[in-house]
């Protein structure tokens, strides 16, 4: 079965602190994907990628990094994190961009 | 410019009742639909697809959803629902050339008894 994994599960962290968030997919899958759930917005693309070094802006990409540094591998930076981007986190994968998508199992970025 | 709407946030129906969930789309290209359902405190996962042919798809569980390009809409369906389908249930979309998928904002689904 396709296996989506996301490390921490759980974090804090202050105004202003450096974040990255981990994911590593296990699919053989070309695309991968950072999402933020918010109550009343969904699911909201925050970049994409479509191959190891390649990084594409989604639609809600200000105040994020992220990096694929290799196929299995996508990071996400939240470099000056703000209290705006306390949020549920999902990374996910794809074969292209128009199949299914794997989900990982989430991340909850608290900052205060 | 693809959107997709789900004009329902919250949907409360009583369990064996059905249940209709309502999805509207705007897309340039030709659409590829899908239903992922979240149920609480975990990821998403993928109910149905529709890429072509036969408007009406099965998934799983017991779902089905039907394509209308007149209507651009791809309501989901389920003609009895158990408590167990309470959950988050997500309509998305991607044109058959997109690059990435478009998720509408959500319907909260409560069975009661």
């Amino acid at each position: 079965e396709a296996a989506v994994t996301q490390s921490p599960r759980n974090k804090v962290t202050v105004t202003g602190g450096n974040v990255t968030l981990s994911c590593r997919q296990t699919n053989s899958h070309n695309y991968m994907y950072w999402y933020r759930q918010d109550t009343g917005h969904g699911l909201r693309l925050i970049h994409y990628s479509y191959g190891a070094g390649n990084l594409q802006i989604g639609d809600v990409p200000d105040g994020y990094k992220a990096t694929r540094t290799t196929q299995e591998d996508f990071f996400l930076l939240l470099e000056l994190a703000s209290p705006s981007q306390t949020s549920l986190y999902f990374c996910a994968s794809s074969d292209r961009g128009n199949t299914e998508v794997f989900f990982g199992k989430g991340t909850r970025l608290t900052v205060v | 410019a693809q959107s997709v709407t789900q004009p329902d946030a919250r949907v409360t129906v009583s369990e064996g009742a059905s249940l209709q969930l309502r999805c509207k789309y705007s897309s340039s290209g030709t659409p590829y639909l899908f239903w992922y359902v979240q149920y609480p405190r975990q990821g998403l996962q993928l109910l149905l697809k529709y890429y072509s042919g036969d408007p009406v798809v099965q998934g799983v569980n017991g779902f089905e959803a039907e394509f209308s390009k007149s209507n651009s809409s791809f309501h989901l369906r389920k003609a009895s629902v158990h408590w167990s389908d309470s959950a988050v249930y997500f309509c998305v979309l991607s044109a058959n050339s997109g690059t990435y998928q478009r998720f509408g904002t959500g319907t909260k689904l409560q069975v009661v008894p």
